[in-house]
């Protein structure tokens, strides 16, 4: 089955405790993206990535990392976690970069203490 | 960078009735016009697309319809069924390779 999977679904941690949100796709996608959700702010883009080692800021790229060794993996990081990132994160694969649907994963809602 | 909007922010409708959402956009250069449909606690999925040579497509209930002159295109449901409640985003693809989506439109359907 065509999917793009995320873990953990659930996380509660302390500021300043890194921790690193996977993602992975199994539809052969060059375009991978991270996103955070907020009430009344949609969907805002972090990092992306066009191809493996192809990494490139979005919208609100402070406090994140990421990094695209292989095709299928696109790992989220936050080196020290702050109270403001608490939010739902998607990870998100597409085709290409342009003109294609994008495939959401299932979502990580993130708790910083 | 592109800048999205979208009107109105919520919206309730009488189930049998039709609903339109707009979404406005900067980016003269942009050519590709997906609406995505969030359910409460799911991911956001695509429902339509369009692109920048058709000015309107249709999909059952739902529809597309482009204004590239005036940079907007609207999202319409018709016959609204309580399945429709959701939230939905417009995410037109601009000019760079980063995306940009609407802040979102919540749809109730009142039985």
């Amino acid at each position: 089955e065509a999917q793009v999977t995320q873990n953990p679904r659930y996380l509660i941690t302390v500021t300043g405790k890194k921790l690193t949100v996977t993602c992975s796709q199994n539809m052969n996608h060059e375009y991978m993206s991270w996103y955070r959700q907020d009430p009344g702010l949609g969907l805002r883009q972090i990092y992306y990535s066009m191809n493996v080692e192809v990494t490139d800021k979005g919208d609100v790229p402070e406090g994140y990392k990421v990094s695209r060794k292989e095709k299928r993996n696109f790992p989220l990081i936050l080196e020290s976690p702050s109270p403001n990132q608490t939010s739902l994160y998607f990870c998100a694969s597409m085709r290409s970069q342009r003109g294609e649907t994008q495939y959401f994963g299932p979502g990580t809602r993130l708790l910083v203490l | 960078g592109e800048n999205v909007e979208q009107h109105p922010s919520t919206l309730s409708v009488q189930e049998g009735d039709s609903a339109v959402i707009k979404c406005t956009y900067s980016d003269s250069a942009s050519n590709y016009f997906p609406w995505y449909k969030q359910e409460l606690g799911k991911r956001p999925q695509l429902i339509i697309d369009i692109r920048s040579n058709v000015g309107e497509k249709k999909d059952q209930r739902i529809a597309v319809t482009l204004n590239k002159t005036a940079k907007h295109f609207s999202l319409h449901i018709t016959e609204t069924q309580p399945e429709d409640s959701a939230v939905y985003f417009c995410a037109p693809e601009g000019y760079g390779q980063n995306f940009v989506f609407g802040p979102g439109t919540r749809l109730s359907v009142l039985p």
